[in-house]
């Protein structure tokens, strides 16, 4: 089983449309990112959280430790927000990186 | 600012050879990690440098190894190279160690052929 989830693996939508992507951890964590990886395969980090909520422009996230889960949403959303969206958590214990699988949006005009 | 960069961009090589990658952090970062991307295994952590210090190393065998010099920037080696090498190899650098909490900057990657 692998220490960090997401969900969807896929997600098409609509432009304008809202859109949230899950991550689910097993691990007890300092912190989670967020990345963002477009075709070509540059990763931008987005967001780093160890509790409550962010928001960058339409990008909001958020994450609840007690349930080891974080969200992130995409309001108003657009096809230049087409991109696989990582999730990656920092151990406590161990000092490195446990990644998601990705999740794919695809924003259609 | 630069940002992190990378090279080569791309490398085809054939299996048993050795193949050297470089990262330079942006300026004034110290701390620089590296990671392999596969479309099998996703993302994985291979591992930190400090200071010139090794602090932190994924589940990679010995084959794996890197190093950092004094400027911050930092090389990965790997050794008696396999097919399942093949992947796009992602350095980020930071201020501080990541334990830290520190934002992260990803360079553009080296993507590794291995014929």
């Amino acid at each position: 089983k692998n220490e960090v989830e997401q969900s969807p693996q896929n997600l098409t939508a609509q432009e304008g449309e809202f859109i949230t992507i899950n991550c689910s951890y097993s691990v007890g964590i300092s912190a989670l990112h967020w990345l963002q990886q477009h075709p070509g395969g540059g990763i931008v980090s987005l967001f780093m959280l160890s509790s409550g909520k962010k928001k960058h422009g339409r990008l909001i996230a958020t994450i609840n430790i007690q349930e080891k889960h974080s969200s992130l949403h995409i309001t108003a959303s657009h096809p230049r927000d087409s991109a696989v969206y990582i999730c990656a958590v920092m151990r406590e214990a161990g000092n490195q990186f446990y990644f998601g699988t990705g999740t794919s949006l695809t924003v259609i005009p | 600012k630069a940002g992190v960069t990378q090279t080569p961009r791309y490398l085809i090589k054939t299996r048993g050879q050795q193949v050297t990658l470089s990262c330079s952090p942006i300026s004034g970062h110290r701390s620089v990690s590296w990671y392999q991307q596969t479309p099998g295994q996703g993302l994985q952590f291979l591992f930190e440098y400090f200071s010139e210090t090794q602090r932190n190393k994924g589940n990679f065998p010995g084959r794996f190894s890197g190093r950092q010099f004094s400027n911050s920037r930092s090389e990965m080696n790997v050794s008696t190279l396999e097919l399942g090498d093949s992947a796009l190899y992602l350095c980020a650098s930071s201020l501080a160690p990541t334990l830290r909490k520190e934002t992260q900057y990803f360079g553009p990657g080296t993507r590794l052929l291995v014929l």
